[in-house]
């Protein structure tokens, strides 16, 4: 499995500004996702992160709020701009196996993100 | 779309006993991975065990099983000898094509000394 950091590992911001969260992988990976979590809340996709082209968003979020950076197979950024304190949440990378044979994901340790 | 569903918003063992969390999930395709995952309080999200849908064996991880029924959309875990370090929030989760993972609800599973 794939050894995922994340940057910062928590923070805490002011209403209107922005935060870029970085996400780095010990190897190559073909597939690199992004999800919310909410306080008390399950995982929900924000978006799929592809090298080389723009991000695949799913419905409810949008590349302004949410844009994503794909330099390379082992690197990517959420960003989260204009924040409010609806944006208080964990925002989670995750990878996905590189011709595994279950289609499974590893995540990183998550971005604690608190916002006043 | 797939939906995954999680009966149980929380759930108590006691320490050494057994404990079974519910999944049930909707789609209309054959061919697809079930999934459960812990997140214990460090909020780092850990693969417990997997399932090919194709395959008709439960999967079994050392103290972690599942019993998966195809036709009843069913897919749920089981955890023996339970151990504290089980305490976390566990999360069914379905895939059935290019890693696009559906997740359930979860269920907060508290291990009692």
């Amino acid at each position: 499995s794939a050894v995922i950091s994340q940057k910062p590992s928590r923070d805490i911001c002011q209403r209107g500004t922005s935060l870029t969260i970085q996400c780095q992988v010990d190897s190559q990976v073909t597939m690199m996702f992004w999800y919310r979590q909410q306080p008390g809340q399950s995982l929900t996709l924000i978006a799929t992160a592809n090298q080389g082209s723009e991000a695949t968003y799913e419905s409810g979020f949008v590349i302004d709020k949410f844009p994503i950076s794909r330099p390379n197979l082992t690197f990517s950024t959420l960003t989260v701009s204009n924040m409010s304190p609806e944006d208080s949440s964990i925002y989670l990378c995750s990878v996905g196996s590189s011709g595994g044979a279950y289609n499974e994901q590893f995540f990183g340790p998550g971005t604690r993100l608190t916002v006043l | 779309a797939q939906t995954v569903t999680q009966s149980q918003p929380e759930m108590s063992v006691q320490e050494a006993e057994t404990v079974t969390l519910s999944c049930t999930y909707d789609t209309s395709e054959n061919n697809y991975y079930l999934f459960w995952y812990k997140q214990p309080p460090s909020r780092q999200m850990i693969l417990v065990i997997r399932q090919e849908a194709y395959k008709q064996q439960n999967a079994t991880e050392n103290r972690f099983s599942v019993n998966f029924q195809k036709a009843a959309k069913s897919f749920s875990l089981k955890i023996s000898d339970s151990q504290l370090g089980d305490t976390a929030m566990y999360f069914c989760a379905f895939t059935n094509a290019g890693n696009m993972l559906t997740f359930g609800g979860g269920t907060r599973l508290m291990v009692k000394p």
